[in-house]
């Protein structure tokens, strides 16, 4: 099962807002609504934002927020703020007889 | 407090044998899977498998099915990943992870250890 597709970096100033998108295909992202997202500061284990395409876990900020149309997922960040600068994950399931499969990541700078 | 407590860095040579732990804490360990997460430097995210606590049901992804061995016991809370001959390429950070799964498909990943860095060199 080939990875998701992400850009391998993005950026944007304080306040602003970025979208980072997680290509795949009608076997995985396009057929379920299975996408989760993480984020992954330098030398730390990943954290989950964003469940089930839309859903915040307690305790993640509403700036963050989820998307799908299609095979393509996004993760969109409004108000960007320094601590947010960190590597994000895109996840999916991709079907029985697989565990899933993640995205290469989006390296996020806030400039 | 749900907590997945990884053992410390290691470093081996090829062909020596690994067997690295994660010890769940504050939730009933044999209710919920343990998987495992490779990290390769400067990389991105990969499933190994996954096992269930309560009766060590696991599954491995095909890139590691006979590669690696996932155990789990119980009567201390503790997952492990083991190597019986570790390679260089092997070299690579590896998280534990509590996934939920709902009808048996992993839906998203709740709690993850702290990562236990493993490196393989002559």
């Amino acid at each position: 099962q080939s990875a998701l597709t992400q850009p391998p970096s993005a950026s944007g100033s304080p306040g602003q807002s970025v979208t980072i998108s997680c290509t795949g295909t009608s076997s995985d992202v396009g057929n379920y609504n299975y996408v989760s997202w993480y984020q992954q500061h330098p030398g730390k284990a990943p954290k989950l934002m964003i469940y089930e395409v839309s859903k915040r876990p307690s305790g993640v900020p509403d700036r963050f927020s989820g998307s799908k149309s299609g095979n393509t997922a996004s993760l969109t960040v409004s108000g960007l703020q320094a601590e947010d600068e960190a590597d994000y994950y895109c996840s999916s399931y991709a079907g029985s007889n697989n565990l899933g499969v993640f995205g290469g990541g989006t390296k996020l700078t806030v400039l | 407090e749900v907590q997945l407590v990884q053992s410390g860095a290691e470093v081996r040579k090829p062909g020596e044998s690994l067997k690295i732990s994660c010890k769940g804490s504050g939730y009933s360990f044999t209710n919920y899977w343990i998987g495992w997460v490779r990290q390769m430097p400067g990389k991105g995210l990969e499933w190994m498998g996954i096992i269930y606590c309560g009766d060590s049901d696991t599954r491995y992804s095909p890139s590691f099915q006979g590669q690696v061995t996932i155990s789990a016991d119980k009567s201390i809370s503790t997952a492990y990943l083991q190597w019986s001959s570790l390679k260089a390429s092997d070299t690579a950070m590896y998280y534990c992870a509590r996934p939920t799964l709902v009808g048996g498909i992993i839906m998203w990943i709740d709690y993850w250890g702290q990562g236990t860095l493993v490196t393989v060199s002559s």
